[in-house]
């Protein structure tokens, strides 16, 4: 199983800050990596998929970087609909394994 | 639009069996797997698995072989994931995503049900 180690677990921002959420892998993905945002009581919602490739609809706030085995998902400026939690997960082989989440709330 | 639609929360003993199903309705690939993650309380995803809509191929996670099953009747465009042998450990939200295959093998999961909870309790 490919485990994927992300960070940190939490967070606290305010509107307008940049935010970066990393996540690692133990061996090449060829940027099968996906990222998405889940809110209480909400199922997971897709933002950015192939490491850095913006889902249709999704904010360009939202952008996603790969260099080798790490990557990014950075918010440029937070706004309030962003407070929520989010995951990296691989598609590269199954499992399809997820990160532990990232919690992004309010300072 | 596209909708997957999940059947109602669910209350069982430990030793029982579940059956969650999953309605899709306006997703336009011709192809696609759908997936099975569940979410404990306060906890994060959870793979269990995926069945191929059109052929009715499965493969489950390691931790799940044995104890989990997933059909579908394509006549309805449903799908189901059956989890026996239910232990409080089990209790969660269990969710159903889609997974387009036309582009290829690695896609994201690009739409979500909205979540079934299943509760084991005695």
């Amino acid at each position: 199983d490919i485990e994927m180690t992300q960070s940190p677990s939490s967070l606290s921002a305010s509107v307008g800050d940049r935010v970066t959420i990393t996540c690692r892998t133990p061996q090449t993905i060829t940027n099968y990596l996906n990222w998405y945002q889940q809110k209480p009581g909400q199922a997971p919602k897709l933002l950015i998929f192939h490491a850095s490739s913006l889902r249709s609809g999704v904010p360009s706030r939202f952008s996603g970087r790969a260099s080798g085995t790490t990557f990014t998902l950075t918010i440029s400026s937070l706004q309030p609909d962003d407070f929520a939690t989010y995951y990296c997960q691989q598609s590269y082989s199954t499992p399809f394994t997820f990160g532990g989440g990232t919690k992004v709330d309010i300072k | 639009q596209v909708q997957l639609v999940q059947s109602g929360a669910e209350v069982k003993k430990p030793g029982a069996s579940v059956k969650v199903s999953c309605k899709t309705s306006g997703y336009s690939s011709t192809d696609y797997d759908i997936n099975w993650v569940r979410q404990a309380t306060g906890q994060g995803l959870e793979w269990m698995g995926w069945m191929n809509r059109n052929s009715g191929n499965t493969g489950y996670a390691q931790k799940f072989q044995g104890r989990v099953t997933m059909t579908r009747d394509i006549s309805i465009n449903t799908a189901y994931m059956e989890l026996s042998g239910l232990r409080f450990e089990d209790t969660a939200v269990y969710f159903c995503a889609t997974r387009p295959l036309d582009y290829g093998g690695n896609s994201p999961f690009d739409y979500w049900g909205q979540g079934t909870l299943v509760t084991v309790s005695s």
